[in-house]
């Protein structure tokens, strides 16, 4: 298996543009998670995802934000509009889950967004 | 995340010798992971604790979730450069299906 792919990689856009991240999981993993990484807050879960359903959505900025998962192998995590301080690298990943337990995550590479 | 604390903050050891970075979680922990992220990368999965008490090794590391399933232990022996990066604690606490990552620890292993 190829592991958790997202792209782009990188993302360099001006304020006020709309920005998709997209993020293929590991085939057979029910579970979807968006993070979000800086220096100054660390890792953050934006929202996850359970059987393509959304379960929490509560770490999602504001109304800017929002997150989608048509199917079992694709997801995109949106931004309209962009602004700088949304400038971070955000992680895809995708694991098993049965009930209330998490197995372990498997992280994409990220995407480093810088907006300008 | 507040909910995970992780102490210490950075820690720069010498090739060769042990260490021990540390959760915490002001709530009962459902389940505890450990990941290691080297800079710039994504993170990789080291090890789940789910039972009080339970200890895991996996080569030179060693995570150990404590009896009252509100801290757990990282434990390097023998240090090598390999070894540098990012540790991060994640856990699911009984406050229900959600999932919080700790404040990261910073190891420098130098040769």
């Amino acid at each position: 298996d190829a592991g958790v792919i997202q792209s782009p990689r990188h993302e360099v856009t001006e304020m006020g543009q709309e920005v998709t991240l997209r993020c293929k999981p590991i085939s057979g993993h029910n579970s979807l998670f968006w993070y979000r990484q800086t220096m100054m807050r660390g890792l953050e879960l934006l929202i996850y995802f359970n059987n393509n359903v959304p379960i929490d959505d509560s770490g999602m900025p504001e109304d800017r934000f929002s997150a989608k998962m048509p199917n079992a192998s694709f997801s995109t995590l949106k931004i309209q509009p962009s602004e700088p301080r949304d400038s971070a690298v955000y992680f895809c990943a995708s694991s098993l889950t049965s009930g209330s337990l998490f197995w372990e995550q498997y992280f994409g590479p990220g995407t480093r967004l810088t907006v300008t | 995340s507040q909910e995970l604390e992780q102490s210490p903050q950075s820690l720069i050891v010498q090739e060769g010798k042990n260490l021990t970075i540390n959760c915490t979680s002001s709530k009962t922990l459902y389940g505890l992971y450990w990941y290691k992220q080297k800079y710039g990368e994504g993170l990789i999965f080291l090890m789940m604790l789910q039972k009080g008490g339970e200890e895991k090794s996996h080569e030179k590391i060693t995570a150990k979730l404590d009896e009252k399933k509100q801290q757990s232990s990282l434990h390097i022996t023998a240090s090598q450069p390999s070894h540098a990066g990012i540790y991060l604690c994640g856990a699911v606490t009984n406050t229900g299906n959600q999932f919080y990552f700790g404040t990261g620890t910073s190891l420098t292993v130098i040769p």
